[in-house]
């Protein structure tokens, strides 16, 4: 099975800085990532999809990048708003593997 | 406006049975690919199951053999049933809408199965 790993799995921010979190795939998934933003109490929200495409509604200050075992989530400009756990997922597949999760905390 | 909403969560013993339901509005589970989503209290999401639009079904090592992922087209509802559940399985589960390619683009609020004696 592909297994997922995201660093770091905490990371302490103020508002305005630039984030950046790392998925890494143990083998290659070409583009099928898919990034999530999940807040305490509530279900996961899709942020981005095939590594680098932004959902409908989502603001331009997130970004996706990468492929193959690479993947990079930057938030260009942090929001109080942002303040949250982001998994990555490994999809299209016959399973949809997620990363342990990076929790983005207030500096 | 595309809807999900679970239901079918509770208190369960070691070795029971649940069955979970997710009912949808908006879109017809029947064309859709579907999904199951866990979390165990305080750690990260875990996929547990999915079907596809012709029925081909597959599950997490963790569930194979015990859960079984259904859909009833006529209710337009998505069933996830849970047989030999064990502690571990305690979890909050999420339905959620699988669109190919575009990722799972819209999730239920989830309801919480809590396994002990």
């Amino acid at each position: 099975d592909i297994q997922m790993t995201q660093t770091p799995s905490t990371l302490s921010a103020s508002v305005g800085d630039r984030v950046t979190i790392t998925c890494r795939a143990s083998q290659s998934i070409s583009s099928w990532l898919a990034w999530y933003q999940q807040k305490p109490g509530k279900a996961p929200k899709l942020l981005i999809y095939k590594a680098s495409t932004l959902e409908s509604g989502v603001p331009s200050r997130f970004r996706g990048s990468g492929s193959g075992t690479e993947f990079t989530l930057t938030i260009s400009s942090l929001q109080p708003d942002d303040f949250a756990t982001y998994y990555c997922q490994k999809y299209n597949t016959y399973s949809g593997t997620f990363g342990q999760g990076t929790k983005v905390e207030i500096k | 406006e595309v809807q999900l909403v679970e239901s079918g969560g509770g208190l369960v013993q070691p070795g029971g049975s649940l069955r979970l339901s997710c009912a949808a509005s908006g879109f017809t589970v029947s064309s859709n690919f579907m999904t199951w989503v866990r979390q165990a209290p305080g750690k990260g999401l875990e996929w547990v199951s999915v079907i596809y639009s012709g029925d081909s079904t597959y599950y997490a090592d963790s569930v194979e053999g015990r859960f079984t992922i259904s859909r009833d087209n006529s209710k337009n509802t998505l069933y996830l049933q849970m047989n030999s559940l064990r502690v571990e399985d305690t979890a909050v589960y999420y339905c959620a809408r699988y669109s190919g390619n575009h990722g799972f683009d819209y999730w239920g609020q989830g309801t919480l199965v809590t396994v002990s004696s």
